[in-house]
This record gives C-alpha cells, sequence and structure tokens, in this order.
C-alpha cells in the first residue's frame, strides 16, 4: 500500500540556518506530494504541493521538488526563522484512491534565536 | 471565507461512554473527510464523504465508530464506547472536489481523552 517516510525529529536549528527535512514515499501509481505544516495550537495548513514529476512546489519561502527516480519530495529553506517552528508532514494522495491523502509521521522543527 | 469548523474542542470521557464530535465544512465544498491523529502519527483516514454519500470507510473501526453527513454539509462522527486506544485528535477536513491534487482543509480538530 501507500506509505510516506520522513526523518525522525526534533530538528533544532538556529535562525537563518539552511533547512532540510527528508520525505521518501511508496505508491502504486503516480501521485500527488504535499507538504502541511501545524503550528503550535492551530490545524494542519498546506504549505505547497507538486502534482507531477519534477514540479517543484514553493511557498513562504519553502521548497520542495518532486523527483521520481528517488520517490522523494524533500522539504528546504534557505534561512529559517523563529517563527517557522512548527510539525511539519510530509503526505501523499494516489489517483487510485481518489483524494485520500497518506500522511507521514510528522517532522517536529524547533528554531532558536 | 469561513475555514471548517468543528465542536468540541477538548472532549475527557471514561472509557465505554459515548461521544460525538461535529463538523462544519467550508461553504460548497462537497468533500468531507475525517482523520484521527493518534500523538506522535500522521493523521489517518476514517472516512471520506462526497455530498452525503460514503466514498471510503475502510478503516472505520465500524464496530464502535459511525458517522454521517445526512444533507450533505456539515457531519457528526460518533464513538460508541469508547475505547483507552481511542485518545487521539480528530480532524475534520474538506476540498471542493474529489480530485487526487485538490487541496484540502482541515479544521482544528477535537482532542479526545479516554480515561
Amino acid at each position: 500500500g501507500d506509505s510516506v517516510t520522513q526523518m525522525e525529529g526534533p530538528v533544532t536549528l538556529s535562525e537563518e540556518a539552511f533547512l532540510t527535512i527528508n520525505c521518501t514515499y511508496t505508491a502504486t501509481g503516480y501521485p500527488s506530494l504535499f507538504w502541511y505544516v501545524q503550528y503550535p495550537g492551530e490545524g494542519l495548513q498546506l504549505l505547497l504541493k507538486a502534482t507531477k514529476a519534477d514540479d517543484k512546489g514553493s511557498n513562504k519561502g519553502f521548497e520542495a521538488t518532486y523527483r521520481k527516480e528517488t520517490t522523494s519530495f524533500h522539504l528546504e529553506k534557505g534561512s529559517v526563522q523563529v517563527s517557522d517552528s512548527a510539525v511539519y508532514f510530509c503526505a501523499l494522495s494516489d489517483p487510485g484512491t481518489a483524494s485520500k491523502l497518506t500522511f507521514g509521521t510528522g517532522t517536529r522543527l524547533q528554531v532558536t534565536l | 471565507e469561513a475555514g471548517v469548523a468543528q465542536s468540541p474542542r477538548y472532549k475527557i470521557i471514561e472509557k465505554r461512554q459515548s461521544v460525538a464530535f461535529w463538523c462544519n465544512p467550508i461553504s460548497g465544498h462537497a468533500t468531507l473527510y475525517w482523520y484521527q491523529q493518534i500523538l506522535g502519527q500522521g493523521p489517518k483516514l476514517l472516512i471520506q464523504f462526497q455530498n452525503n454519500g460514503v466514498v471510503d470507510d475502510s478503516q472505520l473501526p465500524k464496530d464502535r465508530f459511525s458517522a454521517e453527513r445526512l444533507k450533505g454539509v456539515d457531519s457528526t462522527l460518533k464513538i460508541q464506547p469508547a475505547k483507552l486506544e481511542d485518545s487521539a485528535v480528530y480532524l475534520c477536513a474538506s476540498s471542493l472536489e474529489r480530485t487526487g491534487w485538490e487541496t484540502q482543509y482541515f479544521g482544528p480538530g477535537t482532542r479526545l481523552l479516554v480515561l
């Protein structure tokens, strides 16, 4: 079945550091890929998405490229801020299962001054 | 536009009791989802509605969980009787259409603690 594997957290970085959160997936078809973010005390929000191979999703300085050959969708940001502290979830939607989202376990990011 | 609304935000019950959660999706969104998020895990889909019909309930524990969306708008999720392992955050989400690339919008969730 479909699955998403994310790097274990927590990830602790100093402000302005470079961020990478690894995400790999297993799917039977050609899924759409998503990053959702959950800020403390808030609901899940879509951060970015990519719907086909080699697409790059981007938002708020975050980027992720859909790599079909390595089945990966790593999240990157060049310079993190304290306000980026949150839990980040990688997810996929397999067209064979309509719009059902399969999530990874989440990676907590803590950014310090 | 108003987001996905859920209530209550928190609920504490004893095992074997029943509990119900309510969700009102974004206006005009045909597809509604209920997810269960256990601490330290990613959300897991319990049930998906398209208007008032069930599309996928393959991971819903039907011996104790039920859900309905009678008028194709708001929805309720019920647990009866609750078990300790049902302690989790229950998330409701909605999307405009039921395509693989459609963005799902999530509510704030209901945090359930079963004692």
